[in-house]
């Protein structure tokens, strides 16, 4: 089996940089996903890591330590858009297949 | 692309009513998953299709709870007979072989049942 967990309300103000922590813990660990929804919305898929280390995507960045079972995402430049709801996910080996699992969810919310 | 397209993209029935959910996975996908997204239990995966073959569907809440794939095109979930508990937004989402972990989601299904 397989879980996460990660923070579940942050709020930084316009321009700030925010990170959003996840822990996880996995029988078989594959890669760790990011993805972003907005109310009402469908979750979008922001970012994988499968490595240890620093992935950067504009003002997005994932970070992974397999070795403490932890990664995190990095916004900077916060913009009021960046307010949603960011999951992180692992696809976790079971049975012989990757079994995607997602976390309950970060709400981030920017501030003036 | 049209992306990942769910129909309906609202569904309002009475209890002990059969709901069909219907979704079209971007062309090309070889990867189905269908997920149930609530407050309480947040984003959960109900079934994963990989080449149109259930590969996991642990879980699917119960036996009232059903789920095909008939070709690389279409993809049906059904609850017969529905319950109020089943009351939430229902995403399909697919991958590509080559881009397994990046999966796109559908629009999302809001079901409710009174």
């Amino acid at each position: 089996g397989q879980s996460l967990e990660q923070p579940s309300e942050v709020t930084a103000v316009e321009g700030a940089i925010v990170q959003i922590n996840c822990t996880y813990q996995t029988s078989g660990f594959y890669g760790l996903s990011w993805y972003q929804q907005h109310d009402g919305g469908a979750p979008t898929f922001l970012s994988y890591n499968a490595l240890d280390g620093l992935e950067e995507t504009g003002r997005f960045s994932s970070f992974l330590s397999r070795s403490d079972s932890y990664g995190y995402l990095l916004l900077q430049e916060l913009q009021m858009k960046d307010s949603a709801s960011y999951f992180c996910a692992v696809r976790d080996r079971t049975g012989g297949s990757y079994i995607p699992t997602f976390g309950r969810g970060t709400s981030l919310i920017v501030h003036p | 692309d049209a992306g990942v397209i769910q129909s309906p993209r609202h569904e309002v029935t009475e209890m002990g009513q059969e709901v069909t959910l219907r979704c079209k996975p971007i062309s090309g996908h070889n990867s189905l998953f269908w997920y149930r997204q609530t407050m309480m239990r947040g984003l959960e995966l109900l079934i994963y299709f990989n080449n149109n073959v259930p590969i996991d569907d642990s879980g699917m809440p119960e036996d009232r709870f059903s789920a095909k794939m008939p070709n690389a095109s279409f993809s049906t979930l059904k609850i017969q007979p529905s319950e109020p508990r089943d009351s939430a937004v229902y995403f399909c989402a697919s991958s590509s072989r080559v881009s397994t972990d990046t999966q796109y989601f559908g629009p999302g299904t809001r079901l409710t049942v009174l």
